[in-house]
């Protein structure tokens, strides 16, 4: 089992629509949280740390449950831009290294 | 603003020889990260160095070594190549350098090994 887990996709939605993506970890210790965006043979682009409380960046909700050890990101109004893969990513409690799950492939259509 | 520099951008190699990559951080920043990310695969963590000094190991094989010199710039070393070496190797950077800050990834390194 992953120590991050995502529903790979692809989530197909046309243009305007609300999609959110959901991920699990499993390392109760883990500290920090983000999501990474990632076009096609490019880099990890950091899309949004995400807190306890909740943060939001525009369109980009983020949402994290220490309890449950949940995830969650939702992108409101969506672009044909933000067509990409939405990566879940944990530090490994404690060191600096990232946990990456497997990513979540986002299709956004005129 | 000015980012993470990788070099070489692609690298076409034969089976048993050997590669350097070299990774410049974000100005500023002490930390480095390597990362491999195989096709269709996520990024797997590599090593990393603190202050020159190496702060964690990942799945790095026994053939790759690394390090961090004092202008904070990484090479990673690669040597009696494989097949499955060929991957995509970002180098991330962070600063000041401990627990849980921002990584900012470098455009990569292509890999071919033939």
């Amino acid at each position: 089992r992953k120590e991050v887990e995502q529903d790979p996709g692809p989530f197909n939605v046309p243009e305007g629509a609300t999609v959110a993506f959901n991920c699990t970890y499993s390392n109760s210790a883990s500290q920090s949280f983000f999501w990474y965006r990632q076009d096609c043979r490019k880099e990890p682009k950091l899309l949004m740390s995400v807190y306890s409380s909740g943060n939001e960046d525009g369109r980009f909700t983020a949402q994290l449950n220490r309890a449950s050890q949940y995830i969650s990101l939702l992108i409101r109004d969506s672009k044909l831009s933000d067509s990409a893969t939405y990566l879940c990513v944990v530090n490994s409690g404690g060191y600096n290294k990232l946990i990456f799950g497997a990513g979540t492939r986002l299709a956004v259509h005129p | 603003a000015a980012g993470v520099i990788q070099s070489p951008r692609h690298l076409i190699k034969e089976k048993r020889e050997t590669a350097t990559l070299k990774c410049y951080p974000i100005p500023r920043h002490d930390t480095v990260y390597w990362y491999q990310q195989g096709p269709g695969q996520d990024p797997q963590f590599l090593i990393s160095f603190y202050e020159k000094m190496q702060s964690d190991k990942g799945s790095i094989p026994d053939r790759f070594s690394a390090q961090q010199f004092s202008d904070y710039h990484s090479e990673l070393n690669m040597s009696s190549l494989e097949l499955g070496d060929s991957a995509l190797y970002f180098c991330a950077s962070s600063f000041p350098g401990q627990g849980g800050e921002t990584q900012y990834f470098g455009p990569g390194t292509r890999l071919l090994v033939l």
